[in-house]
């Protein structure tokens, strides 16, 4: 079976301070791995996903993410946080189509 | 383009009651799915579709019913409505099987409470 634990249901940063937001995974496959982003009153949008390739991804807005599989652990950081950065993140873990299992999400919130 | 889109966004039902959740989008998808997301858990799959005409159930199918009778529409039905229900439901479709090449694209959520 496969799950996510995002470890963090709320982070809280100043504006200009990195963002942290720690996902830990469970497969018993080769996985591959995604964090979306949700804005308020919005839909969830991909922010980048790992599929094998390189283990250090880069997504949008400046967001990356690195696979660890010594750790299981596929965490998202950003250097420095913009208040559009505000927003529900979820990580998602996938070993085969149409079975993406959802972590419960993080929500970040960014003071000025 | 807009992608995809729910109605209504927010709804209160009484318990018994009936209803759809209207899901449409204007990508020529094949695969079009349902979630719920309840609160301080991660999505959960309700029922997908790979096509005009065939759907089929995910992890938590229960209490619901789904139609896809074209490619843009993908409705979902609560026939008997219970507290268990209340929940934020999600649209999601993607041009082929969602996974590592094939992402997919989220409607912003219909909120459904039931009393």
């Amino acid at each position: 079976a496969q799950s996510v634990t995002q470890l963090d249901s709320h982070v809280s940063v100043s504006e200009g301070t990195p963002v942290l937001l720690r996902c830990n995974y469970s497969s018993s496959y080769s996985p591959s791995l995604f964090w979306y982003v949700q804005h308020p009153n919005k839909g969830l949008q991909l922010l980048l996903k790992y599929t094998s390739a390189a283990t250090l991804v880069k997504g949008i807005n400046g967001f990356e993410a690195e696979f660890k599989k010594s750790e299981t652990s596929f965490h998202l950081t950003k250097p420095s946080a913009h208040m559009s950065d505000a927003a529900e993140y979820f990580c998602v873990v996938s070993v085969r189509n149409n079975d993406m299992r959802f972590g419960a999400g993080t929500r970040l919130t960014v003071k000025p | 383009n807009a992608g995809v889109t729910q109605t209504p966004k927010f709804r209160i039902l009484k318990i018994g009651q009936s209803m759809t959740l209207q899901c449409t989008q204007d990508m020529n998808h094949n695969y079009m799915y349902w979630y719920r997301q309840d609160p301080g858990m991660g999505l959960k799959l309700i029922y997908y579709s790979v096509g005009a005409g065939i759907t089929d159930k995910g992890e938590v199918p229960n209490g619901y019913n789904v139609s896809r009778s074209t490619t843009e529409d993908f409705p979902l039905r609560l026939e008997l409505a219970a507290p268990s229900q209340t929940s934020v439901y999600f649209c999601a479709s993607s041009r082929q099987g969602a996974g590592a090449k094939n992402i997919q694209y989220f409607g912003a959520g219909t909120r459904l409470s039931v009393l």
